[in-house]
């Protein structure tokens, strides 16, 4: 059975520095992942998609990156804002269709 | 901003009762898949369609049911409510499995 870990649960770094928000997957028979933003009590806003024959993804300020072979992901932010303070939520597709979710890593930038 | 919306924004309802939420898709998506988000963790897959027809379905109950209508668009239909339904509803739209999903912002849902 599928599980995902997103690790930390919660972080606070201070405006302007750079990090790296971690996903876990048990199982590296997956189609793709995910990276996603929620604001509170708000639905998810697609961040980034990495397909299973890719290596990594950019956007911006964002990257994110995929090692299916040890069940690893990487979602690196630059150059971090206030205005991203959210939770972060990974998320890989299996064979049946489903996404199946971290619980996310809750990030707060602080002015 | 995706063009998955999603209504209504809130629900309360009592336990026993019945409810049904609604999905309109982003333009040219024919795949609509339902989670369900509670407080503090990440969404769980309910089910999927895919042109009309249910296409994956994760680990609820029956009184969890759903319709995709020609359009594309989707209803959720939750019978005999219990308490722990109450939640965050997702629904995702896309141009096909394993291709990127678009959420809408939610139905609230509480059970009393």
């Amino acid at each position: 059975k599928q599980e995902v870990t997103q690790i930390p649960a919660a972080l606070s770094v201070p405006e302007g520095e750079n990090l790296v928000l971690n996903c876990s997957f048990t199982d590296s028979a997956i189609y793709n992942l995910q990276w996603f933003r929620q604001d509170p009590g708000k639905g998810l806003t697609s961040l980034l998609l990495i397909q299973s024959s890719q290596r990594e993804q950019t956007s911006g300020r964002l990257n994110a990156s995929l090692d299916k072979s040890s069940g690893r992901s990487t979602l690196y932010i630059a150059a971090s804002q206030p205005g991203d303070s959210a939770t972060y939520l990974c998320a890989v597709e299996d064979s049946n269709y489903q996404l199946i979710w971290g619980a996310g890593t809750k990030l707060i930038i602080k002015p | 901003e995706t063009g998955v919306t999603q209504s209504p924004t809130h629900l309360i309802k009592t336990r026993g009762q019945q409810v049904t939420l609604r999905c309109s898709s982003q333009s040219g998506h024919n795949t609509v898949s339902w989670y369900q988000q509670a407080l503090g963790q990440g969404p769980q897959f309910i089910f999927q369609y895919y042109r009309e027809e249910e296409n994956g379905r994760g680990n609820f109950p029956p009184r969890f049911s759903g319709l995709q209508f020609p359009n594309y668009s989707s209803e959720l239909n939750v019978n005999a409510l219990e308490l722990d339904d109450s939640a965050l509803y997702l629904c995702a739209s896309s141009a096909g499995a394993w291709t990127e999903a678009f959420f809408g912002q939610g139905t609230r849902l509480t059970v009393v």
